[in-house]
């Protein structure tokens, strides 16, 4: 069965350290994969997309992400974190083409430090 | 560009009520998805919508219900409410079709709370 794992529940970084987030999956073939954050009591915000192609993504608000095939991994990365930056983050992973039924993971709590 | 709107945006109800919530998706959207949030499931997909049929049900209950106008406006109802019904309900609105390769809009959800 597909899923997404997110081994880190919670991480805490100092402001203008660097950031992984870490996403393992589980399917067969190669999803689509997708990062979102959500701050408190909002929705969910798409940082980038995975589809196909270069393997090294970017996104918004300077993140980007390195789908790893033999690895079955879809990191999230940031060079320098902003105090913003702190919120949930959720991978996911759809695996059929033409719908939306995402698998997400568990999610990642990022604090950040003054 | 307006975005996904979802109302309302909070919500108490009591146990053995019934709820409807509704989403309005991004002007030129066909597609809508629900998902149900809570603190210890996560997020799980509950519907699929497109073009007023639907697509794809997560494994829920047949209390969770849902329907697409030929606006591409959605609702989702819940009869004989549950105290685990309580969650954050997000609805999330795509292109759809049968490229596929695009991405969901979420908005910004309705808090159920039942008591």
């Amino acid at each position: 069965a597909q899923s997404v794992t997110q081994p880190d529940i919670h991480i805490t970084v100092s402001e203008g350290a660097s950031l992984e987030l870490r996403c393992n999956y589980s399917y067969g073939a190669t999803p689509y994969l997708f990062w979102y954050v959500q701050s408190p009591g909002q929705g969910l915000q798409l940082l980038l997309k995975y589809f196909s192609g270069d393997t090294l993504v970017q996104g918004i608000k300077g993140f980007e992400a390195e789908f790893k095939r033999s690895q079955s991994s879809f990191n999230l990365r940031k060079p320098s974190v902003h105090w913003s930056d702190a919120a949930e983050y959720f991978c996911a992973l759809s695996y059929t083409r033409g719908t939306y039924k995402y698998i997400f993971g568990t999610g990642t709590r990022l604090k950040v430090l003054a | 560009k307006a975005g996904v709107t979802q109302t309302p945006r909070y919500l108490i109800k009591t146990r053995g009520q019934q709820v409807t919530l509704s989403c309005s998706p991004i002007s030129g959207h066909r597609s809508v998805s629900w998902y149900q949030q809570t603190p210890g499931q996560g997020l799980q997909f509950l519907f699929e919508y497109f073009s007023e049929t639907q697509r794809n049900k997560g494994n829920f209950p047949g209390r969770f219900s849902g329907r697409q106008f030929s606006n591409s406006r959605s609702e989702m109802n819940v009869s004989t409410l549950e105290l685990g019904d309580s969650a954050l309900y997000l609805c999330a609105s795509s292109f759809g079709g049968s490229a596929g390769d695009t991405e969901a809009f979420f908005g910004q959800g309705t808090r159920l709370t039942v008591v």
